[in-house]
């Protein structure tokens, strides 16, 4: 069965420490998604993209983080300096096209960062 | 702001035995509610997903209800196991948009 694929699962780090996370979705989806979850919270989104394009990214710090999907298949979300606020689980997930109403989102197993 | 509250926060029942779970919303228009399971330390697993003309809807024993009038939402688990024990968490789409709206979850514990 299809899945999500992140890496790494878990990161440690020390604050000011630049980190990154990998995601490669289900072979064909074109829409991409990151989102963050603090312990005990829903996610929340980070930045979506359509194939190589970002089509929301108003939730995301871009004063540290980034991310890219360079040939609209996988993707990087790096976050330099990181700090102490930025532990949480970064999950990933993918949906065949732009959201519909029964556009169904497969998440990934997510990483969990931890910053010192 | 589009808001979607869960309750209660976190429930422990043995096993074997039922549970319902609250999901109230205040995202309008209206377009789809789902609901995910989330191991501890997993991604989130789609249980179900329920349009604006669906009441009820079953994955084996998951049951969801839907009362789009009144903005609320149900998921009850009929003979719970141990395995059922993770966070169950309400997601709401509105209507053209892309983004969800995601609830806090509930932390359900299931002990022998």
């Amino acid at each position: 069965e299809a899945e999500v694929a992140q890496s790494p699962r878990y990161k440690i780090t020390e604050k000011s420490q630049a980190v990154a996370f990998w995601c490669d979705p289900i072979s064909g989806h074109a829409t991409l998604y990151w989102y963050r979850q603090i312990l005990g919270q829903g996610p929340e989104l980070l930045v979506q993209f359509q194939d190589e394009s970002v089509v929301d990214d108003s939730q995301l710090p871009k004063d540290r983080f980034s991310a890219e999907r360079l040939k609209g298949v996988d993707s990087t979300l790096k976050i330099q300096p990181a700090e102490l606020g930025d532990s949480a689980m970064y999950l990933c997930a993918s949906s065949f096209r732009v959201q519909s109403s029964y556009n169904e989102q497969f998440f990934g197993p997510g990483t969990r960062l931890t910053v010192l | 702001k589009n808001q979607v509250e869960q309750s209660p926060q976190s429930l422990i029942i043995l096993e074997g035995k039922n549970c319902t779970l609250q999901c109230n919303y205040t995202v309008s228009p209206f377009s789809n509610l789902r609901w995910y399971k989330q191991d501890t330390g997993r991604g989130p697993v789609s249980l179900t997903i329920m349009t604006f003309s669906e009441n009820t809807k079953s994955n084996g024993r998951y049951t969801a209800t839907l009362d789009a009038d009144t903005k609320q939402s149900s998921l009850h688990i009929t003979a719970s196991q141990l395995s059922d024990s993770a966070s169950y968490i309400c997601v709401v789409s509105e209507s053209g948009r892309r983004a969800l709206t995601f609830g806090s979850g509930t932390r359900l514990q299931v002990q022998p």
